[in-house]
């Protein structure tokens, strides 16, 4: 059973650009949720996707956005980039996100802002 | 709120020993999960292990097992015969209840080295 991809693995932008960032969770799995982190701040959550809404999201500006397809696979964007975005954005898949189900994660993208 | 507190930012452990790595939590919901996951320097988080709030038997996998003290609010992950290739950073994590929807909230992690 495949696990879950995200691509790309690494991205290089300068700042003001913008970056979108893929997942596709394990097959079968309907919420995907994603994490930043950095040597600051460690693991923050981002927000998660559950059949194509937004479930639940963290404190990140409005700059960070996210949608989900109806496949499950999902997409993150982050607009005018800062140096301060640096950092591995991980995606995680669970069946359907309830409590005893443990989420599963990619390999992450390594994001570096120059 | 919830968090979650590691106290031990590294440790070093002889191969084939066994070694506890701590993890405090806190919240007010009373039903929560308890999860251990595994980030060698390559990046991917690996699933250890999970506990939730209302089992009453601590959790095991294969050289992992979870020490859940409910009522200090602890849930440290006990590896049994370190291994070389154990060495990593380990993240104890939360979820909580419904009105927390899938979110995992994370520890600082502690960065374990198994010693040859």
């Amino acid at each position: 059973k495949a696990g879950v991809t995200q691509t790309p693995r690494y991205l290089i932008k300068t700042r003001g650009q913008q970056v979108t960032l893929s997942c596709s969770p394990i097959s079968g799995h309907r919420s995907v949720s994603w994490y930043q982190q950095t040597p600051g701040q460690g693991l923050q959550f981002l927000f998660e996707y559950f059949s194509e809404t937004q479930r639940n999201k963290g404190n990140f500006p409005g700059r960070f956005s996210g949608r989900q397809f109806s496949n499950s696979r999902s997409e993150m964007n982050v607009s005018t980039l800062e140096l301060g975005d640096s950092a591995l954005y991980l995606c995680a898949s669970s069946l359907t996100g309830v409590t005893n189900q443990p989420q599963h994660f990619g390999d992450g993208t390594r994001l570096s802002i120059l | 709120a919830q968090k979650i507190t590691q106290t031990q930012p590294g440790m070093f452990v002889q191969e084939k020993e066994a070694v506890t790595l701590d993890c405090t939590y806190d919240t007010s919901d009373p039903s929560y999960g308890l999860f251990w996951y595994k980030q060698p320097s390559s990046g991917e988080m690996i699933f250890l292990i999970y506990q939730g709030s209302y089992d009453q038997q601590n959790a095991t996998e294969g050289r992992y097992s979870l020490n859940f003290q409910k009522a200090r609010k602890s849930a440290n992950l006990v590896i049994s015969a370190s291994q070389l290739g154990d060495s990593a950073m380990y993240f104890c994590a939360m979820r909580g209840g419904n009105n927390a929807g899938n979110m995992l909230t994370f520890g600082g992690g502690t960065r374990l080295m198994v010693k040859p």
